[in-house]
């Protein structure tokens, strides 16, 4: 079975900090993605990544960096957090686009 | 500007019956059509897919229709049972360069017992 773990279930961060959200995969997938689910607005894909220390743009990249260093991990850093940011954040992996494995999701709160 | 439409944001269906749960796209050159299925505290799982070769796919008590002409996707789920209780997000998959998925704002299916 496929296995996406994320770093944290809930985090609260106070506005300016800098936040680090983890996610490593366990099946050797080259495809990686963070997505951010807000209600109304469904998932939306922030970046993606289809090889280690190779980044590419999503729909709502501005406020967000990523870094792929090695294969199994993906993480996304907000560099200075913002109450607009407070959100479910999603991890997936995937050998093909047709399925991406979802990680349980990262619940943050910036106040 | 939003690609993927699903105008329902919620749905209740009695045990038993059929679920119909409906999405809307806006650009043609989609190749494949794909649900996923949301639990509260859980990531999405994938649930079916089809090609855009193709007008139905069928999983068991999943079916999802494609309507090319109409660019309309739905998802039969018969007969419901109070597990499928979920959120249910369609998605497209982009063809050229980098390949994407771009998700849909998410029915949530009620199914009473």
């Amino acid at each position: 079975d496929v296995k996406v773990t994320q770093s944290s279930r809930y985090l609260v961060k106070r506005t300016g900090e800098k936040v680090f959200l983890e996610c490593v995969q366990d099946m050797d997938h080259e495809n990686m993605f963070w997505y951010r689910q807000d209600p109304g607005l469904g998932l939306r894909l922030i970046y993606f990544s289809y090889d280690v220390k190779m980044k590419e743009k999503g729909d709502i990249p501005e406020g967000y960096s990523v870094s792929r260093e090695k294969k199994e991990r993906f993480s996304l850093i907000l560099e200075s957090a913002s109450t607009n940011q407070t959100s479910m954040y999603l991890c997936a992996s995937s050998e093909n686009q047709e399925t991406q494995y979802f990680g349980p999701g990262t619940r943050l709160l910036v106040l | 500007d939003q690609q993927v439409k699903q105008n329902s944001p919620s749905l209740s269906v009695q045990e038993g019956r059929i679920s119909i749960l409906n999405c809307d796209y806006t650009n043609s050159m989609f190749d494949y059509f794909l649900w996923y299925k949301k639990y509260p505290a859980e990531g999405p799982t994938f649930l079916i897919s089809i090609s855009s070769i193709k007008d139905k796919n069928e999983d068991g008590r999943f079916t999802v229709f494609l309507n090319k002409s109409a660019k309309h996707l739905s998802l039969h789920i018969v007969p419901s049972q109070p597990g499928d209780s979920a959120v249910y997000f369609c998605a497209v998959l982009n063809s050229g360069g980098y390949q994407k998925v771009t998700f849909g704002t998410g029915t949530k299916l009620q199914v009473i017992p």
